[in-house]
């Protein structure tokens, strides 16, 4: 089955500095893909979705990349405030419709002042 | 816009003890669903349900049962707590027919402390 690999686990940086975040999937049929961010004591929000057939997503503050030839899903925090600090997860599916999300295992991010 | 309630907020059992966690949104949504969250491991899917009366096993239904009383609530039932068990369990819902690209929306969790 589909395989999530999610780097780095833990980031920090300044604020004002970006902080990119990769995940690497292994089933190439996966078409709908997903970044959600949890801050501390909170549950998932939803931060965008993307479709296959797209290969660039701008969101309020960051940029999601998808690269399917290397089936690799990547999220750019641009600028990034203390705000942003929270936890990060992708999450994948398939064209089919598979009812459940494959999640990443998940990455801290820390923005320092 | 909905939301989904997840009771208790905290549940503090015995080991071996049978405990039950309970799910309820007002969406409307038809599919729910149970992840369990350990730290530095994502989020992994117990058990779902596509509608009222319906049950599918995830990757780590071993150990659990769920119910799906009707088509706002969800729940899920340790069998049988384990010391390894401590983790957030987390409940979702998503709109079926949509395929795969369903947002799922997720509660805020129950922390579950095996003692």
């Amino acid at each position: 089955g589909e395989q999530v690999e999610q780097r780095p686990p833990h980031l920090s940086v300044r604020e004002g500095d970006s902080a990119f975040i990769t995940c690497t999937y292994t089933d190439p049929n996966s078409y709908y893909f997903f970044w959600y961010k949890q801050e501390p004591g909170a549950s998932l929000q939803l931060l965008m979705k993307v479709f296959s057939s797209t290969e660039i997503n701008e969101g309020q503050g960051f940029t999601v990349l998808l690269n399917k030839k290397d089936k690799r899903l990547s999220l750019n925090l641009t600028a990034a405030h203390p705000g942003d600090s929270a936890a990060y997860f992708c999450a994948v599916s398939p064209y089919q419709g598979g009812r459940a999300l494959i999640f990443g295992t998940g990455t801290t991010v820390s923005v320092s002042p | 816009g909905g939301i989904i309630t997840q009771t208790p907020k905290f549940l503090i059992g015995q080991e071996g003890q049978k405990l039950t966690l309970k799910c309820q949104q007002n969406f409307n949504h038809d599919t729910m669903y149970w992840y369990r969250q350990d730290s530095g491991k994502g989020l992994r899917l117990i058990y779902y349900s596509i509608t009222e009366n319906d049950l599918q096993k995830g990757d780590l239904s071993e150990g659990y049962d769920a119910s799906r009383e009707k088509k706002s609530s969800f729940s899920l039932t340790v069998t049988s707590a384990q010391k390894n068990e401590m983790a957030v369990f987390l409940c979702a819902s998503s709109i079926t027919g949509t395929g795969g690209l369903a947002e799922q929306f997720f509660g805020p969790g129950t922390r579950l402390t095996v003692l």
